[in-house]
């Protein structure tokens, strides 16, 4: 069965050091998208691509997030510098092609700043 | 922003026991889905709702979609201890609104 990939699974680092996830969507899944998650608490999102292109990064902060999906396919996101509030997981999502009502999410990437 | 209010927001129950939740919001949703999680791992979509009224099911697991549109009921019967985790329930607010925004979560703990 096809699956959202994720890399690394865990991050720790220092804050004000720069960090990158990087995810791998389902194939053939045009829409692409960055939750955040706080413990204890649902995802919320970050930014969402439809393609390459950004649908929606109302919720990004842009000051220090920053997210490419320069070919469409997979994403990369950055946070650079990295503050002891950004601990938290960090949920890439797909969906088909002409729905965005089913959201299949990868296994994320806890991040915890130091 | 807008809030599912999901509960009760933990459970303790025995294995082979019936689990009821719900999903209520002050807003008309359009789609409700349903999510599990697993402790360090991604949220794992269970049911999908697309209309009022509806009632899906998937293996032990029943949900609908509440006649009002503001509310989501997810049942799962004889429970096992993979069942184990915590859900969420998630909606589309408005066509053309297509952020997903999910709820509080409910703990669910089956006691040995």
């Amino acid at each position: 069965e096809a699956e959202v990939a994720q890399s690394p699974r865990y991050k720790i680092t220092e804050k004000s050091q720069a960090v990158a996830f990087w995810c791998d969507p389902i194939s053939g899944h045009a829409t692409l998208y960055w939750y955040r998650q706080i413990l204890g608490q649902g995802p919320e999102l970050l930014v969402q691509f439809q393609d390459e292109s950004v649908v929606d990064d109302s919720q990004l902060p842009k000051d220090r997030f920053s997210a490419e999906r320069l070919k469409g396919v997979d994403s990369t996101l950055k946070i650079q510098p990295a503050e002891l509030g950004d601990s938290a997981m960090y949920l890439c999502a797909s969906s088909p092609t002409g729905t965005q009502y089913e959201q299949y999410f990868g296994p994320g990437t806890r991040l915890t700043v130091t | 922003g807008q809030q599912l209010n999901q509960s009760p927001q933990s459970m303790f129950i025995q294995e082979g026991e019936d689990v009821s939740m719900n999903c209520t919001s002050s807003s008309i949703f359009n789609t409700w889905l349903w999510y599990k999680q697993d402790p360090g791992e991604g949220p794992v979509l269970l049911i999908a709702l697309y209309k009022a009224g509806e009632l899906t099911s998937n293996g032990r697991l029943t949900a609908q979609f509440g006649i009002t549109r503001k509310d989501s009921f997810l049942n799962i019967s004889a429970s096992i201890p993979s069942d184990v985790g915590i859900y969420f329930c998630a909606g589309f607010l408005n066509f053309g609104n297509e952020k997903l925004t999910f709820g509080t979560g409910t703990r669910l703990t089956i006691i040995p």
